[in-house]
Protein backbone atom coordinates (compact mmCIF):
# COMPACT_ATOMS: atom_id res chain seq x y z
CA UNK A 1 0.00 0.00 0.00
CA UNK A 2 2.03 2.92 -1.42
CA UNK A 3 1.23 5.94 1.06
CA UNK A 4 3.07 8.28 -0.63
CA UNK A 5 3.15 8.63 -4.48
CA UNK A 6 5.05 10.38 -6.89
CA UNK A 7 3.47 9.28 -9.94
CA UNK A 8 5.93 10.84 -12.88
CA UNK A 9 9.23 8.97 -12.34
CA UNK A 10 11.07 11.87 -14.73
CA UNK A 11 10.55 15.26 -15.73
CA UNK A 12 12.40 16.98 -17.52
CA UNK A 13 12.67 21.11 -18.46
CA UNK A 14 14.95 23.72 -20.11
CA UNK A 15 17.56 25.93 -17.57
CA UNK A 16 15.61 29.03 -16.66
CA UNK A 17 12.20 27.78 -16.16
CA UNK A 18 10.01 26.48 -13.80
CA UNK A 19 10.11 22.66 -12.30
CA UNK A 20 7.06 21.56 -10.88
CA UNK A 21 7.07 17.95 -9.20
CA UNK A 22 4.33 16.54 -7.78
CA UNK A 23 3.29 14.11 -4.83
CA UNK A 24 -0.12 12.69 -3.65
CA UNK A 25 -0.63 11.17 -0.49
CA UNK A 26 -3.56 9.08 0.64
CA UNK A 27 -3.07 8.97 4.69
CA UNK A 28 -5.33 11.99 6.18
CA UNK A 29 -2.87 11.48 9.14
CA UNK A 30 -0.10 12.93 7.45
CA UNK A 31 0.58 16.01 8.94
CA UNK A 32 3.99 17.17 8.00
CA UNK A 33 5.73 16.71 4.39
CA UNK A 34 9.45 17.01 3.09
CA UNK A 35 11.47 16.71 -0.08
CA UNK A 36 14.72 15.53 -0.27
CA UNK A 37 16.98 15.44 -3.04
CA UNK A 38 19.10 13.07 -4.43
CA UNK A 39 22.17 12.70 -6.28
CA UNK A 40 24.00 9.93 -7.67
CA UNK A 41 25.84 7.70 -5.54
CA UNK A 42 25.00 9.64 -2.40
CA UNK A 43 22.21 9.88 0.58
CA UNK A 44 19.50 12.31 0.07
CA UNK A 45 19.35 15.27 1.46
CA UNK A 46 16.96 17.82 3.38
CA UNK A 47 15.76 20.46 1.43
CA UNK A 48 12.70 21.79 2.65
CA UNK A 49 9.55 20.91 4.37
CA UNK A 50 5.96 22.28 5.49
CA UNK A 51 3.69 21.32 8.05
CA UNK A 52 0.00 21.05 7.49
CA UNK A 53 -1.24 24.35 9.70
CA UNK A 54 0.87 26.10 6.13
CA UNK A 55 -0.07 25.60 2.59
CA UNK A 56 3.05 27.20 1.41
CA UNK A 57 6.52 27.22 2.35
CA UNK A 58 9.28 29.11 0.51
CA UNK A 59 13.10 28.90 0.84
CA UNK A 60 14.94 30.73 -2.08
CA UNK A 61 14.41 29.48 -5.57
CA UNK A 62 12.19 26.36 -4.18
CA UNK A 63 8.78 26.40 -2.87
CA UNK A 64 6.72 24.00 -1.46
CA UNK A 65 2.45 24.07 -1.77
CA UNK A 66 0.41 21.89 0.20
CA UNK A 67 -3.32 20.99 -0.95
CA UNK A 68 -5.04 19.36 1.88
CA UNK A 69 -8.07 18.58 0.67
CA UNK A 70 -6.51 17.09 -2.30
CA UNK A 71 -3.78 15.03 -0.39
CA UNK A 72 -1.54 16.57 -2.89
CA UNK A 73 1.88 18.84 -2.22
CA UNK A 74 3.98 20.38 -4.83
CA UNK A 75 7.38 21.42 -5.04
CA UNK A 76 8.22 24.25 -7.36
CA UNK A 77 11.48 25.10 -8.76
CA UNK A 78 12.35 28.61 -10.01
CA UNK A 79 14.35 29.21 -11.63
CA UNK A 80 15.49 26.03 -12.89
CA UNK A 81 19.31 24.87 -13.14
CA UNK A 82 21.72 22.23 -14.08
CA UNK A 83 22.45 21.90 -11.11
CA UNK A 84 19.50 21.06 -9.42
CA UNK A 85 19.13 17.38 -11.75
CA UNK A 86 18.81 15.10 -9.27
CA UNK A 87 16.22 12.82 -7.74
CA UNK A 88 13.59 14.34 -5.91
CA UNK A 89 11.46 12.38 -3.05
CA UNK A 90 8.54 13.15 -1.56
CA UNK A 91 8.42 12.42 2.44
CA UNK A 92 5.35 12.20 4.95
CA UNK A 93 4.66 11.79 8.29
CA UNK A 94 2.39 11.82 11.83
CA UNK A 95 4.41 14.43 13.36
CA UNK A 96 2.38 14.33 16.57
CA UNK A 97 2.35 10.75 17.02
CA UNK A 98 6.69 10.27 16.60
CA UNK A 99 5.88 8.31 13.22
CA UNK A 100 8.67 7.56 11.11
CA UNK A 101 8.91 9.35 7.51
CA UNK A 102 7.16 7.60 4.62
CA UNK A 103 8.83 8.01 1.13
CA UNK A 104 7.39 8.49 -2.68
CA UNK A 105 8.86 6.41 -5.64
CA UNK A 106 11.05 9.45 -6.14
CA UNK A 107 11.28 11.66 -9.29
CA UNK A 108 14.41 12.34 -11.50
CA UNK A 109 14.71 15.60 -12.58
CA UNK A 110 16.93 16.67 -15.54
CA UNK A 111 17.28 20.69 -15.92
CA UNK A 112 19.06 21.29 -19.83
CA UNK A 113 21.04 23.88 -20.30
CA UNK B 1 27.98 13.78 5.42
CA UNK B 2 30.64 13.77 8.07
CA UNK B 3 28.65 13.13 11.23
CA UNK B 4 27.59 10.00 9.61
CA UNK B 5 29.57 7.18 7.70
CA UNK B 6 28.36 3.25 6.67
CA UNK B 7 30.85 0.58 5.84
CA UNK B 8 31.24 -1.06 3.46
CA UNK B 9 30.25 1.20 0.36
CA UNK B 10 29.73 -1.53 -1.84
CA UNK B 11 29.86 -5.43 -1.50
CA UNK B 12 29.14 -8.47 -2.77
CA UNK B 13 28.10 -11.60 -1.68
CA UNK B 14 26.48 -15.28 -1.86
CA UNK B 15 23.27 -16.39 -1.75
CA UNK B 16 22.44 -17.74 2.07
CA UNK B 17 25.13 -16.14 3.43
CA UNK B 18 25.20 -13.51 6.47
CA UNK B 19 25.66 -9.95 5.73
CA UNK B 20 26.08 -7.15 7.98
CA UNK B 21 26.18 -3.34 7.07
CA UNK B 22 27.30 -0.77 9.42
CA UNK B 23 26.20 2.51 10.26
CA UNK B 24 28.13 5.18 12.14
CA UNK B 25 27.47 8.59 13.74
CA UNK B 26 29.24 11.33 15.73
CA UNK B 27 26.34 13.50 16.18
CA UNK B 28 25.10 11.56 19.19
CA UNK B 29 21.66 11.47 17.63
CA UNK B 30 18.90 9.37 19.61
CA UNK B 31 17.28 8.11 16.39
CA UNK B 32 18.65 5.84 13.61
CA UNK B 33 17.23 4.03 10.79
CA UNK B 34 17.84 1.65 8.10
CA UNK B 35 16.14 2.28 4.53
CA UNK B 36 16.68 0.24 1.33
CA UNK B 37 16.38 2.29 -2.10
CA UNK B 38 14.54 0.55 -5.29
CA UNK B 39 13.80 1.33 -8.45
CA UNK B 40 9.67 2.03 -8.49
CA UNK B 41 9.42 1.69 -4.34
CA UNK B 42 11.40 4.93 -3.00
CA UNK B 43 12.80 4.34 -0.07
CA UNK B 44 11.41 1.96 2.47
CA UNK B 45 11.95 1.38 6.13
CA UNK B 46 13.49 -1.25 7.40
CA UNK B 47 14.21 -1.28 11.00
CA UNK B 48 14.74 1.87 13.13
CA UNK B 49 16.07 2.34 16.44
CA UNK B 50 15.19 5.24 19.34
CA UNK B 51 17.57 4.44 22.21
CA UNK B 52 20.63 2.11 22.51
CA UNK B 53 18.99 -1.39 22.74
CA UNK B 54 15.63 -0.26 21.28
CA UNK B 55 14.35 -1.04 18.36
CA UNK B 56 11.65 -1.62 15.97
CA UNK B 57 10.10 -2.63 12.91
CA UNK B 58 9.47 -0.92 9.37
CA UNK B 59 7.79 -1.73 6.59
CA UNK B 60 10.06 -4.45 4.75
CA UNK B 61 11.85 -5.74 8.10
CA UNK B 62 11.18 -9.47 6.88
CA UNK B 63 14.63 -11.29 6.43
CA UNK B 64 16.64 -8.52 8.43
CA UNK B 65 17.49 -8.23 11.73
CA UNK B 66 19.65 -5.32 13.74
CA UNK B 67 21.25 -4.39 16.71
CA UNK B 68 22.41 -1.11 18.74
CA UNK B 69 24.45 -1.67 21.33
CA UNK B 70 25.78 2.40 21.25
CA UNK B 71 24.77 4.98 20.75
CA UNK B 72 26.97 6.04 17.94
CA UNK B 73 26.16 2.23 16.11
CA UNK B 74 23.59 0.97 14.56
CA UNK B 75 24.48 -3.05 12.37
CA UNK B 76 22.00 -3.94 9.84
CA UNK B 77 22.65 -8.27 9.52
CA UNK B 78 21.22 -10.03 6.50
CA UNK B 79 20.82 -13.21 7.93
CA UNK B 80 20.61 -15.26 4.61
CA UNK B 81 20.95 -13.03 2.26
CA UNK B 82 19.01 -13.98 -0.73
CA UNK B 83 18.47 -12.25 -4.22
CA UNK B 84 15.84 -9.92 -3.84
CA UNK B 85 17.90 -7.92 -0.95
CA UNK B 86 20.07 -6.59 -3.76
CA UNK B 87 19.71 -3.06 -2.67
CA UNK B 88 21.08 0.12 -1.90
CA UNK B 89 21.05 0.54 1.82
CA UNK B 90 20.66 3.74 3.74
CA UNK B 91 21.06 4.70 7.14
CA UNK B 92 19.71 8.07 8.84
CA UNK B 93 20.05 9.56 11.77
CA UNK B 94 17.63 12.51 13.64
CA UNK B 95 17.82 13.90 16.70
CA UNK B 96 13.81 13.32 16.73
CA UNK B 97 11.28 11.50 15.61
CA UNK B 98 10.38 13.18 12.29
CA UNK B 99 10.28 16.91 12.34
CA UNK B 100 13.77 17.75 12.20
CA UNK B 101 14.48 15.99 9.11
CA UNK B 102 16.99 12.95 8.33
CA UNK B 103 20.48 12.79 7.70
CA UNK B 104 21.26 9.79 5.67
CA UNK B 105 24.61 8.22 5.18
CA UNK B 106 25.68 7.88 1.54
CA UNK B 107 24.58 4.44 1.36
CA UNK B 108 25.88 0.62 0.47
CA UNK B 109 25.31 -0.84 -2.86
CA UNK B 110 24.96 -4.76 -2.28
CA UNK B 111 25.23 -7.09 -4.68
CA UNK B 112 23.63 -10.88 -3.42
CA UNK B 113 24.37 -13.36 -6.45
Amino acid sequence: DQQVKQNSPSLSVQEGRISILNCDYTNSMFDYFLWYKKYPAEGPTFLISISSIKDKNEDGRFTVFLNKSAKHLSLHIVPSQPGDSAVYFCAASVETSGSRLTFGEGTQLTVNP
Amino acid sequence: DAGITQSPRHKVTETGTPVTLRCHQTENHRYMYWYRQDPGHGLRLIHYSYGVKDTDKGEVSDGYSVSRSKTEDFLLTLESATSSQTSVYFCAISPGPTNYGYTFGSGTRLTVV
